[in-house]
């Protein structure tokens, strides 16, 4: 199957800085990126959905002044946290997709101090 | 709210089968069953999708019943390696940006030496 990757795998931030994450997909176009994210011992929640070259849609709750999500070109998606604070400690997880297909990435661990 | 209702958690005896069950009562006719795997830390990993019939790939088996309200995933002979938190969602097959993915919490599944 297709290859996403995210980087970086894991990252350490302190309070009030900005983190940014990559979704890369590696072998095809991918028209569609989701952003999920994934407290300890919970399930993947979506975050926002973009489509190359437009807006993105965040869920209810999920602040997108917050949660900065450029999906500039077909292989490229990336979400800023901006002003992070220590709930915002996470595995973040993209997934890319295209007409038939999907894949996720393999997950950031984002720890802020 | 999830669209599917799996039992919290199964162990399996390493060798045997592993039989995890899904609920989709409300599964729409454009919807397919997905089956994915998580290992700690890790992003999701796809198993194996259908609409209405059985299905089965080097991984798995997937049943589905006739009324398609529910389905079984089955790992034929399980191994240490297969233990993982296992999801089944239901949606579309063209990925759109309005279609909304929402994840269950999963069965986690213990694998018993």
């Amino acid at each position: 199957g297709a290859v996403v990757s995210q980087h970086p795998s894991w990252v350490i931030c302190k309070s009030g800085t900005s983190v940014k994450i990559e979704c890369r997909s590696l072998d095809f176009q991918a028209t569609t990126m989701f952003w999920y994210r994934q407290f300890p011992k919970q399930s993947l929640m979506l975050m926002a959905t973009s489509n190359e070259g437009s807006k993105a849609t965040y869920e209810q709750g999920v602040e997108k002044d917050k949660f900065l999500i450029n999906h500039a070109s077909l292989t490229l998606s990336t979400l800023t946290v901006t002003s992070a604070h220590p709930e915002d400690s996470s595995f973040y997880i993209c997934e890319a997709g295209a007409t038939y297909e999907q894949y996720f990435g393999p997950g950031t661990r984002l720890t802020v101090t | 709210d999830a669209k599917t209702t799996q039992p919290p958690s199964m162990d399996c005896a390493e060798g045997r089968a592993a039989n995890l069950p899904c609920n989709h009562s409300t599964i729409s006719g454009n919807e397919y069953v997905y089956w994915y795997r998580q290992i700690h830390s890790q992003g999701p990993q796809y198993i194996i999708h259908g609409l209405k019939n059985n299905e089965t790939n080097e991984m798995a088996s997937l049943i589905i019943t006739e009324d398609r309200k529910s389905s079984t995933l089955i790992l034929p002979h399980a191994t240490l390696r297969d233990t993982a938190v296992y999801y089944c969602i239901v949606r579309v097959a063209t990925v759109r940006r309005d279609d909304k993915i929402i994840f269950g919490k999963g069965t986690r599944l213990h694998i018993l030496p």
